[in-house]
């Protein structure tokens, strides 16, 4: 199994609703990482997990809350964003905590629409 | 600061008209510079790993070589399933677990 689930592919909320993204993968990878994407942009960091541990957070606003219940899941919990959150959050997860090897898998991603 | 810097922003080829992808970069000792390719909606899908200058990878149609300064994507006859974004992104030394990605090159291959 080579894959990186993600649930739910697209998301409609409201400013004021709390959601949550779910992220899965069953490749043994010990680092699992949030990517912002916008139209037309490149893949932004959010957070990095290594070893169900927080070890980079990219200076993203408190209303994203990052949880890694254990090394197979991560979530993304969303409370009162903003229309400009609008966007493509990627999950990926990669067989290296550190190293070299930062080949990384991607899912396909959650649409969000905040109106 | 880490730097990507990706072009031509768009492509457009005909079938069979072989072509390159160019990726500049600039980072405080490149541990790993990689190409991804994105489908739209879709989540980038690992191509290829380039650690050091002089290394060169191939897959099917495309080959991806790697300088002090630049990557290039080498497509040869391109066939319409080819079109897609192309992502370059480095990872630098220090930078854990972190990639920098290029805006993308946006291919379209034509019949």
């Amino acid at each position: 199994d080579t894959e990186v689930t993600q649930t739910p592919k697209h998301l409609v909320m409201g400013m004021t609703n709390k959601k949550s993204l779910k992220c899965e993968q069953h490749m043994g990878h010990r680092a699992m990482y949030w990517y912002k994407q916008k139209a037309k942009k490149p893949p932004e960091l959010m957070f990095v997990y290594s070893y169900e541990k927080l070890s980079i957070n990219e200076s993203v606003p408190s209303r994203f809350s990052p949880e890694c219940p254990n090394s197979s899941l991560l979530n993304l919990h969303l409370h009162a964003l903003q229309p400009e959150d609008s966007a493509l959050y990627l999950c990926a997860s990669s067989q290296a905590a550190q190293g070299d090897n930062e080949k990384l898998f991607f899912g396909s991603g959650t649409q969000l629409s905040v109106l | 600061e880490d730097q990507v810097t990706q072009s031509p922003e768009a492509l457009r080829l005909q079938e069979g008209e072989s072509s390159s992808l160019n990726c500049s970069y600039t980072v405080s000792g490149l541990r790993g510079l990689f190409w991804y390719r994105q489908d739209p909606g879709k989540g980038p899908e690992f191509l290829f790993t380039l650690y050091s200058a002089g290394e060169e990878k191939e897959k099917e149609r495309l080959k991806a070589t790697l300088t002090k300064k630049e990557s290039f994507l080498h497509i040869t006859a391109p066939k319409p399933e080819d079109s897609a974004t192309y992502l370059c992104a480095v990872q630098a030394g220090g930078g854990g677990n972190k990639l920098t990605f290029g805006t993308g090159t946006q291919l379209k291959v034509e019949l």
